[in-house]
C-alpha cells in the first residue's frame, strides 16, 4: 500500500537557524498536506499543495510539492521558539478518500 | 462551533476489557476518521466514513470497531483491550475525503495494562 516516508525523524536546531523536514512518497500524490503538533497537543492543518511543482509561502515556513508529484518538503527560515512542535506531512492518492501520514519531524530549539 | 470532541481525556483499561471512544462534531462535515499515534509512527489510520452509514478501514483496522449512525457522531469500539492498543487516539473529520483539510479533536491517551 501507499507508504510516506518523512525525514529527519528529530532535528535540534539554534533559535535563529534554519529548518527542513522532506517527505516522500511511494506512489504520486493528488495532493500533500501538512500539519503542525505543539507538544501535548492535537495536529494543526498548515497547508495543502496540489499542483505539480507548486511553492507556497507562509510568513518564515515555504512548502514545496515536487515536479512528480511523490514529494514535499518544508522549510523554515530563522526558526523561533513558537515552532517547536512535530511537523507532519500527510499524502492523498488520487481517488482514495484517506490520507496517509508520515512519521513526523520533531523540531527542537535551543533559545 | 465546539469543532471537534473526544471523550474521555484519558483512561486505563485492563487486558479484555472493551470500551467505547466517543467523538463529536459540529461542523456538519461528512468525512469523520480514527488515527492513533505512537512514538515514531506518525498517525496511523484505523477506520474512516464517507458519511452516515458508511464506514470502511484504514491502515490498522484489528481489534478496533466502528459505526456512523449520524452525521456527528463516529464512536470507536475496542472490543476486548490488549497491551498494543496502548495508544492515544485521535479523531478527525472534514468537509469530504477528497482534498479536505481535517480537524482533529484534543485526543484520548489510552493505556492497557
Amino acid at each position: 500500500g501507499q507508504q510516506v516516508m518523512q525525514i529527519p525523524q528529530y532535528q535540534h536546531v539554534q533559535e535563529g537557524e534554519d529548518f527542513t523536514t522532506y517527505c516522500n512518497s511511494s506512489t504520486t500524490l493528488s495532493n500533500i498536506q501538512w500539519y503542525k503538533q505543539r507538544p501535548g497537543g492535537h495536529p494543526v492543518f498548515l497547508i495543502q499543495l496540489v499542483k505539480s511543482g507548486e511553492v507556497k509561502k507562509q510568513k518564515r515556513l515555504t512548502f514545496q510539492f515536487g515536479e512528480a508529484k511523490k514529494n514535499s518538503s518544508l522549510h523554515i527560515t530563522a526558526t523561533q521558539t513558537t515552532d517547536v512542535g512535530t511537523y507532519f506531512c500527510a499524502g492523498q492518492a488520487g481517488g482514495a478518500q484517506k490520507l496517509v501520514f508520515g512519521q513526523g519531524t520533531r523540531l527542537t530549539i535551543n533559545p | 462551533n465546539a469543532g471537534v470532541t473526544q471523550t474521555p481525556k484519558f483512561q486505563v483499561l485492563k487486558t479484555g476489557q472493551s470500551m467505547t471512544l466517543q467523538c463529536a462534531q459540529d461542523m456538519n462535515h461528512e468525512y469523520m476518521s480514527w488515527y492513533r499515534q505512537d512514538p515514531g509512527m506518525g498517525l496511523r489510520l484505523i477506520h474512516y466514513s464517507v458519511g452516515a452509514g458508511i464506514t470502511d478501514q484504514g491502515e490498522v483496522p484489528n481489534g478496533y470497531n466502528v459505526s456512523r449512525s449520524t452525521t456527528e457522531d463516529f464512536p470507536l469500539r475496542l472490543l476486548s483491550a490488549a497491551p498494543s492498543q496502548t495508544s492515544v487516539y485521535f479523531c478527525a473529520s472534514s468537509i469530504s475525503g477528497d482534498s479536505y483539510e481535517q480537524y482533529f479533536g484534543p485526543g484520548t491517551r489510552l493505556t492497557v495494562t
